[in-house]
């Protein structure tokens, strides 16, 4: 079974310029995440979709983050303009359902995009 | 605010001995938990998942849970060097709707 993947898996951008990671989660999960990991840190969330839903997004910065999951399956997270503190691992994460529903949800990485903002 | 809390270490054992990692949450709702392990440069893996209070355990892995104390904590027995990595501890409630909270991770450092 295929997992989460992602990419790019490095980019490298000046302050005030855009930038967008892409993330396609496994096949068949409903649920998908995007995390924000700066070095040292735990991941944070920034967005939850349901579907192509959003379910959470508290966490995001609205002002300059932007994510979508056109058809349910595929997502995009942008950020424009980017800030030096956006310098980060991005993680996309999937899970089949809903976590804390059923208790055999768990939660799946890609690989991540490293993101310096120079 | 919901908060995870571990001690961010580095926690240094030498091989063969047993790890201890802990990890408090401040949501009393919190009914799901998880242990993740990660390596530097790579992202988290799922190892350990615990969702009734008491032990859970996986091959070399313990997983212990107390609601009461709001507390769990994950137990490496025989540590090989193999097993230094960080290690995130991650809560949910049962609700569908609430995020996955991560701490901030304990680097473990096992010692050959």
């Amino acid at each position: 079974e295929a997992g989460v993947a992602q990419s790019p898996r490095y980019k490298i951008i000046e302050k005030r310029q855009s930038v967008a990671f892409w993330c396609n989660p496994i096949s068949g999960h409903a649920t998908l995440y995007w995390y924000q990991q700066i070095l040292g840190q735990g991941p944070k969330l920034l967005i939850q979709f349901q579907n192509n839903g959003v379910v959470d997004d508290s966490q995001l910065p609205k002002d300059r983050f932007s994510a979508e999951r056109l058809k349910g399956v595929d997502s995009t997270l942008k950020i424009q303009p980017a800030k030096l503190e956006d310098s980060a691992v991005y993680l996309c994460a999937s899970s089949s359902g809903l976590l804390g529903v059923a208790t055999n949800e768990k939660l799946f990485f890609g690989s991540g995009t490293q993101l310096s903002v120079l | 605010q919901k908060e995870v809390e571990q001690n961010s270490g580095p926690l240094s054992v030498p091989e063969g001995a047993i790890a201890s990692l802990n990890c408090t949450y401040s949501d009393r709702v919190s009914q799901s938990f998880f242990w993740y392990r990660q390596y530097s440069g790579k992202s988290p893996e799922l190892i350990m998942s615990i969702y009734s209070n008491g032990d859970k355990e996986d091959g070399r892995f313990t997983a212990q849970l107390n609601k009461a104390s709001q507390y769990v904590s994950l137990l490496i027995r025989d540590s090989q060097p193999s097993d230094s990595a960080t290690y995130l501890c991650a809560v949910t409630a049962f609700s569908g709707n609430t995020p996955l909270v991560f701490g901030k991770g304990t680097r473990l450092s096992v010692i050959a």
